[in-house]
């Protein structure tokens, strides 16, 4: 597709509930990156991958975040045992070879 | 980690007048952008600055980057109604193996 494109829109789950986010990159571009932006805030790194490889993973807030790209292209972000203080919105980006990158719309998740 | 500190928060002006809004950074950076974000979108980029000193500009937006390497500003000149959304700095550590760091927005309201 032309742009990043990210699954699903809005997410409600439950306390305790596992959730998986879907990020389809811009087809080529080499990097993907996954921020979680609260209420009210800019949006702050979670991980980083470049191909298949996860090169940055210093931004997850906890054991209960992983994220994988098995094959170097669309990547899930899993959230395990979901708590309220994981309700954000979730951008995926990806760029080519410059610092610029190109996000998707977001997966809106609200734990109740 | 690194903190970016935008300011203002928040700004209401009137149809045609001119917005300024700025960026600074505890640390240098050798990259600055500039984000647009509207309700339910991801960030959209508006504005890269990769050299001290640049100023660019992007039809009635203008950027640049400041000299110290330490700050950023954006200015919108004679401004409309579309303009409303939360406007972003971004920037990127001279090191740059760490990740994009963002600001927490500026808000701006354009009353007709």
């Amino acid at each position: 597709g032309a742009g990043v494109s990210q699954s699903p829109r809005y997410k409600v789950a439950k306390r305790g509930q596992d959730v998986a986010l879907r990020c389809d990159p811009i087809s080529g571009h080499v990097s993907l990156f996954w921020y979680q932006q609260a209420l009210g805030q800019g949006p702050e790194f979670l991980t980083y991958f470049q191909n298949e490889a996860q090169l940055d993973k210093s931004g997850l807030p906890s054991d209960r975040f992983f994220a994988e790209r098995p094959e170097g292209s669309v990547s899930t972000l899993k959230i395990q045992r979901t708590q309220q203080e994981d309700s954000a919105v979730y951008l995926c980006a990806s760029r080519d070879r410059g610092p610029p990158l190109h996000f998707g719309n977001g997966t809106r998740l609200t734990v109740t | 980690g690194q903190q970016l500190n935008q300011s203002p928060q928040s700004m209401f002006i009137q149809e045609g007048e001119d917005v300024s809004m700025n960026c600074t950074s505890s640390s240098i950076f050798n990259t600055w952008l500039w984000y647009k974000q509207d309700p339910g979108e991801g960030p959209v980029l508006l504005i890269a600055l990769y050299k001290a000193g640049e100023l660019t500009s992007n039809g009635r937006l203008t950027a640049q980057f400041g000299i110290t390497r330490k700050d950023s500003f954006l200015n919108i000149s004679a401004s409309i109604p579309s303009d409303v959304g939360i406007y972003f700095c971004a920037g990127l550590s001279l090191s740059g193996n760490t990740p994009l760091v963002f600001g927490k927005g500026t808000r701006l309201s354009v009353i007709a």
